[in-house]
């Protein structure tokens, strides 16, 4: 099973500012299938990043991904109000899918 | 547009089997593999369970694994969860999910409002 690990654990930022989440795996994750999703209280998680860094439908070009192998990165360039929640990655590319821990984006 | 509506969520006992539902609609569901997701009251997102689009393939969590069943009905544009053997650490709100394409491996595109089960004395 590949383990997946999100630094930080918390990350507090003003809007406006920048964003840098980072996800490491515990082994190499095949053809970059890693994604990144948001999640808001109470709601289901929303899909944000596929194959480390194709948007998925309708979200905004702040948010962006790169990486391969074991290290990938989510970063969001301006942060909106909105923005402020929980972030997962998950690695998909193998017969037993993993997610990370989530990194909490809180307002400073 | 596309929508899934998990049901049979509840409170049951320790050692108790319980089914859930996950009622799909606005795509073509037979063509799609389907997941379920799990997210323990305060804590992060487990992966559960996945099946192929025709139900030939099914994969587990380690940690569910010989206890659940993941299964579907194409006709009924339904996906299922039987839960047996439920354990406190089983408490969670379960979500189902599709898979964003077909024939591949791939993200999570929606996701259902999920059902919250709780496994207590």
């Amino acid at each position: 099973e590949i383990v997946l690990t999100q630094s930080p654990g918390t990350l507090s930022l003003s809007p406006g500012e920048r964003a840098t989440l980072s996800c490491r795996a515990s082994q190499s994750v095949s053809s970059s299938y890693l994604a990144w999703y948001q999640q808001k209280p109470g709601q289901a998680p929303r899909l944000l990043i596929y194959g480390a860094s194709s948007r998925a439908t309708g979200i905004p070009d702040r948010f962006s991904g790169s990486g391969s192998g074991t290290d990938f990165t989510l970063t969001i360039s301006r942060l909106e109000p909105e923005d402020f929640a929980v972030y997962y990655c998950q690695q998909y590319g193998s017969s037993r899918s993993t997610f990370g821990q989530g990194t909490k984006l809180e307002i400073k | 547009q596309v929508q899934l509506v998990e049901s049979g969520g509840g409170v049951v006992q320790p050692g108790g089997s319980l089914r859930l539902s996950c009622a799909a609609s606005g795509f073509t569901f037979s063509s799609y593999g389907m997941h379920w997701v799990r997210q323990a009251p305060g804590k992060g997102l487990e992966w559960v369970a996945f099946i192929r689009y025709d139900g030939s393939n099914k994969y587990y969590a380690d940690s569910v694994k010989g206890r659940f069943t993941i299964s579907r009905d194409n006709s009924k544009n339904t996906l299922y969860l039987q839960m047996n053997s439920l354990r406190a650490e089983d408490t969670a709100v379960y979500y189902c999910a599709k898979d964003l394409a077909t024939g591949g491996w791939f993200p999570l595109d929606y996701w259902g409002q999920g059902t919250l089960v709780t496994v207590s004395s």
